[in-house]
This record gives structure tokens, sequence and C-alpha cells, in this order.
């Protein structure tokens, strides 16, 4: 069983859509979680962090389930702009480097 | 705009070349990483610095040689490099290693063609 796992999609929604991806990971241990946004042909960048009371970033929403051992994030309003591979990340537990998710691909069309 | 800074940013090398990437950051990190990137797939780590001193080799072949000059500054010696190694390589710079809440931040990252 991989570390983190994602549905790599793609999920493709209409542009004012609410979209959810999760993400599943092995280790319980784990005490870091993040959401990278990566546009094609560019380098990750971090979109949130997800803390355990859950967190929200204007349209977007991170949140941790530590029972089940997932993460999600849930995009309100999808803009077009949205479109990229959101990599779920995970990090502690006695593995300190953080571990990507395959990605997974979000397409708005108009 | 990110704060790791990479050069170069497209490199095409022939397979009986020498060539290095370098990258930067002034961060004030004290982690640094090197990752490999294939189309459509997540970043695979190659090679983690911690303290300018290797702290991890995920079995890279050794035609990839990093070297971390100080603190700031991490490089990627390529030697004799295969048509397979034509990927993006990110470099990525992180607070330190062995804590929780590691943010990693990536540079914009180097094309590499190999011919």
């Amino acid at each position: 069983r991989k570390e983190v796992e994602q549905d790599p999609g793609p999920f493709n929604v209409p542009e004012g859509a609410t979209v959810a991806f999760n993400c599943t990971y092995s280790n319980s241990a784990s005490q870091s979680f993040f959401w990278y946004r990566q546009d094609c042909r560019k380098e990750p960048k971090l979109l949130m962090s997800v803390y355990s009371s859950g967190n929200e970033d204007g349209r977007f929403t991170a949140q941790l389930n530590r029972a089940s051992q997932y993460i999600s994030l849930l995009i309100r309003d999808s803009k077009l702009s949205d479109s990229a591979t959101y990599l779920c990340v995970v990090n502690g537990g006695g593995s300190y480097i953080p571990t990507f998710g395959r990605g997974t691909s979000l397409i708005v069309h108009p | 705009d990110t704060e790791v800074t990479q050069t170069p940013k497209h490199l095409v090398m022939g397979m009986t070349n020498k060539k290095s990437l370098k990258c930067e950051q002034h961060m004030g990190h004290r982690a640094m990483y090197w990752y490999k990137q294939k189309a459509k797939k997540p970043p695979e780590l190659m090679f983690v610095y911690s303290y300018e001193k290797l702290s991890i080799n995920e079995s890279v072949p050794s035609r990839f040689s990093p070297e971390c000059p100080n603190s700031s500054l991490l490089n990627l010696h390529l030697h004799a490099l295969q048509p397979e190694d034509s990927a993006l390589y990110l470099c990525a710079s992180s607070r330190e290693t062995g804590s929780s809440g590691n943010t990693i931040y990536f540079g914009e990252g180097s094309w590499l063609t190999v011919v």
C-alpha cells in the first residue's frame, strides 16, 4: 500500500461548481499535512497547510480526519484558473521527509 | 515569486557531457532537496542535505552527484547521463528536516533534455 494515495482524476467540472478531493495516508503517526498546486510545466507551490481544526482560505477549505487518516480539499465556486494538479503532502511520524501523493488533476471548463 | 532560485531553466546536453544544475536560497533554511519529476508523475526525491551534510540518497545512480558548498547553495553535477534522465529537476528547501510543519518551498525547476 502506498504511503499517500490520491485519485489521479481528472476531475472535470464546470465553472462555479464545488469540487472536493481526498488524500489518504498510511502512517498514523504523520504530523503535518499540506496541499500543493502544480500548473502544467511549473513547480509545485504551497496552496495551504492542513490543521487539525481545519482551515479555510477564501474559496479553499482543507480538513484533516485523523481517525480515518485522510485529508481533504474543498474548492467552492471553481474558476477556470483553478485548473491544475493538486498534490497532497504528508510529513512526520518517523519519515521526516515530506511524502507526495501522485496528484489529482482538476479541469474547470466554461 | 519563489525564493528558491534555480539555474539554468533549460539545459540540453549530450550523453558524454558534464554539466551542473545550481540552486540557491536565502531563507536561512538548513534542509535542501533535489527532486526529479517526469511528466504526469509526482516529484521523486533524489537527495536531501541537512545542515550541509548529505542525509539521504535515494539510491540515485552515481552519474548524478550532489554538492552543498554552503547553507545557501546546492548543486547537482551531471555526467554521462542517459536520455531517460530527461526530466524536470526541482530544488527545494525547508527550515529543517526532522520536524513537523516542515513546509517545502520549490524552485522553478531546471528542464533537462539528454540527447
